[in-house]
């Protein structure tokens, strides 16, 4: 079964301060695709990235990086010189590939709610 | 056009009303999806449709009845609600092309329903 662990239930860091959000997953497939989505206030999901488990290239994205280690079976998430605008809860999530007949699922993890001050 | 586009945004209703939930998109995805998130909690999986058909159910009260008219659209009929039902419902769509697909789902804004 799929499931995702995010340990760190709430963060807070001081403006500028770099921040690393934790995701630990497990599954028994061999083809599955890693997400972050981010939820303001507002409360939409905003998807951030996507990476599939064939791919363990780490990816900048501006002030946004992400650490894949299939060894360790995490997905962490760095976000660099953090700003107010990044305050949300952030969701690390896991699906599994689809197979015709087959059942599909994004499983989420709990959440890190993120919180920077000024 | 990449929208996931969910009516309304906010719903009250009282116990005994009838209302519904409506999904749209129009980027040729083949598989719609309704989330339902209570506050501080992950999103929580109701229904998937593949290809307008419900492919899963994850055992949700009866008083929720999804419905898919065709590619495009996607509804949650209410009916008989508890307040413990007031929560974000998310729709989102994806691909689901076969041999294709990624798995990336994409998320409507909720809507947010409270019932009385």
């Amino acid at each position: 079964a799929q499931k995702v662990t995010q340990a760190q239930t709430e963060i807070s860091v001081v403006e500028k301060e770099d921040v690393t959000l934790d995701c630990v997953y497990e599954t028994r497939d061999t083809t599955y695709y890693l997400f972050w989505y981010k939820q303001p206030p507002s409360g939409e999901l905003v998807f951030l990235i996507r990476r599939n488990s064939f791919d363990e290239q780490n990816e900048i994205s501006g002030r946004y990086s992400w650490n894949f280690q299939k060894s360790t079976s995490s997905f962490n998430f760095t976000i660099t010189a953090s700003q107010v605008v990044d305050s949300a809860v952030y969701f690390c999530a896991l699906s599994e590939a689809w197979t015709p007949g087959g059942s599909e699922k994004l499983v989420f993890g709990k959440g890190t709610k993120l919180t920077v001050n000024p | 056009d990449t929208e996931v586009t969910q009516t309304p945004k906010h719903l009250v209703m009282g116990m005994t009303n009838k209302k519904s939930l409506k999904c749209e998109q129009h980027m040729g995805h083949r598989a719609m999806y309704w989330y339902k998130q209570k506050a501080k909690k992950p999103p929580e999986l109701m229904f998937v449709y593949s290809y307008e058909k419900l492919s899963i159910n994850e055992s949700v009260p009866s008083r929720f009845s999804p419905e898919c008219p065709n590619s495009s659209l996607l509804n949650l009929h209410l009916h008989a609600l508890q307040p413990e039902d007031s929560a974000l419902y998310l729709c989102a769509s994806s691909l689901r092309s076969s041999g294709a697909d990624t798995g990336e789902l994409f998320f409507g804004e909720g809507s947010r329903l409270t019932v009385l």
